[in-house]
């Protein structure tokens, strides 16, 4: 099993332009998570899905979109990057929402 | 509101030595509470958690935690840390409530540094 994969593994982007993150997890798992990790904030939620074809907003959704077509996969979309979206993005899945299984992470830095 | 705070930023401790880090909470109901490790460059991973029944929950790598209630405290423990315990560890409860598990809400972190 891979677990919870995350494509890419690093990105840089110019202020405006567009790119997707892709989650991928293989233990057929319901919830999905998208996080944001900068340094003294913690981690916080942006996206989430609860099963296929389902997404819900968590603490910072603004800026950010998501999808999940496929119980496998959970995407993540920034329309318009901004310097303020620079971070490191993990993915997450889980069983029943409780323990949670995380990616290696992506680190995006907006110029 | 569900919230965690982790009061210490860093913890320094030499090998050998007993190693706490600390976690209070503030919640609705009964709580669950969750401890996570995360190593240099790699996701978070799951320690152990608390949902009901003995205040000493054990958890993986030989890591401890004590929930006391008087205190809303659920502070990580470790008899003996190893150098290869060096990570950043976090603390979190479900962000909807006891019975609402398909979020959580994470502290800030607390990086622990156990020197040889």
């Amino acid at each position: 099993n891979a677990g919870v994969t995350q494509t890419p593994k690093f990105r840089v982007l110019k202020t405006g332009q567009s790119m997707t993150l892709l989650c991928a997890q293989d233990m057929n798992h319901e919830y999905m998570y998208w996080y944001r990790q900068d340094p003294g904030m913690g981690l916080r939620l942006i996206h989430y899905s609860v099963g296929e074809g389902t997404t819900a907003k968590g603490e910072v959704p603004d800026g950010y979109n998501v999808s999940r077509l496929k119980k496998q996969n959970f995407l993540l979309g920034l329309e318009s990057a901004a310097p303020s979206q620079t971070s490191v993005y993990f993915c997450a899945s889980s069983y029943s929402g409780e323990t949670q299984y995380f990616g290696p992470g992506t680190r995006l830095l907006v110029l | 509101a569900q919230s965690v705070a982790q009061p210490e930023d860093q913890v320094n401790v030499a090998e050998g030595n007993p190693l706490t880090v600390k976690c209070t909470y503030s919640v609705s109901g009964n709580p669950y509470l969750f401890w996570y490790v995360q190593y240099p460059n790699r996701g978070l991973q799951f320690l152990l958690k608390y949902i009901t029944g003995d205040n000493l929950v054990k958890g993986s790598y030989g890591f401890e935690a004590e929930f006391n209630k008087s205190q809303t405290s659920f502070h990580l423990k470790k008899p003996s840390a190893l150098v290869s315990d060096s990570a950043l560890y976090f603390c979190a409860v479900p962000l909807g409530g006891t019975y609402n598990t398909d979020k959580l809400i994470f502290g800030t972190g607390t990086r622990l540094q156990v020197f040889p």
